[in-house]
């Protein structure tokens, strides 16, 4: 049963334009969830997280949108850069406040074209 | 410096052979976790253990086995049983209680090939 999903494989933008990334998720338990970036051949790094007591985040460029009621969660990314490229995913950890299982969605594999 | 060192960088293995991936933390991270990444594929969870000499499985655990002797230390062996252990391993870990800032940190990974 896979609890986060990321239903995009790929996405292509341009440059300077917005990027969103889509992510879902089943488990109600699920109260706070994170955002990756992932270079080939590398370590995933941080992005940006988001709690469930709010619906936005926002650090720079990126933005996090969380919708409990529809179970969604998406990542703006304004303006898109190049250096952007990047497989995204994001995760949830098991549920209150310890982490246990940490579960990652399939990724989606953007583009961002000069 | 404060990080995860994962190694080797590449590893080959034969047929039938067992082999071990190392991964070491001086975050003093309680939470340790190792996960698989396939071609065109997401992260899928090994193992992972919140607390030393306790793991759990996770979604796809066999033919690996772990220990956790150390806080430090969580290595992931792929056993003979794993039939198709080509791979790219990443091992990550976590405080054990989150709080609004908390995020899993990564080590470089692994690639092991099967020859």
């Amino acid at each position: 049963d896979q609890q986060v999903k990321q239903n995009s494989p790929s996405l292509s933008v341009q440059e300077g334009r917005i990027s969103i990334l889509n992510c879902d998720y089943t488990n109600s338990m699920f109260d706070y969830f994170l955002w990756y970036k992932k270079y080939p051949a590398e370590g995933p790094t941080f992005l940006i997280s988001i709690s469930s007591i709010k619906d936005k985040n926002e650090d720079g460029r990126f933005t996090v949108f969380l919708n409990k009621s529809a179970k969604h969660l998406s990542l703006h990314i304004v303006p898109s850069q190049p250096g952007d490229s990047a497989v995204y995913f994001c995760a949830a950890p098991g549920g209150g406040t310890s982490y246990g299982k940490l579960t990652f969605g399939q990724g989606t594999i953007l583009t961002v074209h000069p | 410096d404060g990080g995860i060192t994962q190694s080797p960088k590449y590893l080959f293995r034969k047929e039938g052979q067992n082999v071990t991936l190392s991964c070491e933390q001086n975050l003093n991270h309680d939470a340790m976790y190792w996960y698989r990444q396939d071609p065109g594929q997401g992260l899928r969870l090994i193992y992972y253990s919140q607390i030393v000499n306790d793991f759990q499985k996770g979604d796809i655990a066999e033919g690996y086995s772990v220990s956790r002797e150390k806080k430090e230390s969580f290595p992931l062996t792929v056993t003979s049983a794993q039939k198709n252990p080509t791979a790219f391993y990443l091992c990550a870990t976590l405080p054990r209680q989150s709080s609004m800032n908390t995020e899993a940190f990564f080590g470089q990974g692994t690639r092991l090939t099967v020859v």
